[in-house]
């Protein structure tokens, strides 16, 4: 059984502070990781899919890696803001296009 | 452009009863996804429908079902509906046959409430 685990479940963040949480998921089979962003009342976005190993991706004041051989995937925020309050879920795709999510990770900035 | 649609907002029904859910995607996208969210637990896959085709299902009873029609929209039907059924479903689109690297688009859910 595939497994895919996001760490913390949930976050309190001092507004201003960097942050970043943790995907894990299997190393075999793997095709791509996918990272969204889900808020209270809205549906989850896409931020980022990623492909290579050693894949670096940035939007704005997010940012995620990727590596693939040991199987993990971190997500990174800088400068929290209030806005960037929501779940973050990641989703491991493999070689058949099945995509497989984590449980996501709560994220509360304080102001 | 218009997003990925799903009716109702919200659906209450009883024991036994049959739901139906509704997604239109995306224009151009061939791809809808279904998910059930219980509350306190993750996206839970229930059916993926690409060019009218049952592509995969989820770990899910016989009783979850579904279809995609010619124009990509589809329908998710849960009969003898049971308390556990109350979810949020979530549909999404994307472009191609599977995610293939691509994102998938949410719509803004069906709240299913089993009474």
């Amino acid at each position: 059984i595939l497994n895919v685990e996001q760490s913390p479940q949930s976050l309190h963040v001092q507004e201003g502070d960097s942050t970043n949480f943790t995907c894990s998921f299997p190393s075999s089979n793997f095709y791509a990781l996918h990272w969204y962003r889900w808020e209270t009342a809205k549906s989850p976005e896409a931020l980022f899919v990623m492909t290579l190993n050693g894949d670096e991706k940035k939007k704005g004041r997010i940012s995620a890696t990727l590596n693939t051989k040991e199987g993990y995937s971190y997500l990174y925020i800088k400068g929290s803001q209030p806005e960037d309050s929501a779940t973050y879920l990641c989703a491991f795709e493999d070689s058949n296009y099945q995509l497989i999510w984590g449980a996501g990770t709560k994220l509360i900035i304080k102001p | 452009e218009a997003g990925v649609t799903q009716s109702p907002t919200h659906l209450i029904k009883t024991r036994g009863q049959q739901a139906t859910l509704r997604c239109s995607p995306i224009s151009g996208h061939t791809s809808v996804y279904w998910y059930q969210q219980a509350l306190g637990l993750g996206l839970q896959f229930l059916l993926w429908y690409d060019e009218g085709e049952e592509r995969n299902r989820g770990n899910f009873p016989p009783r979850f079902s579904g279809r995609q029609f010619p124009n990509y929209s589809s329908e998710l039907n849960v009969n003898a509906l049971e308390l556990e059924d109350s979810a949020l479903y979530l549909c999404a689109s994307s472009p191609k046959w599977g995610a293939t690297n691509e994102k998938l688009f949410f719509g803004s859910g069906t709240q299913l409430s089993v009474l």
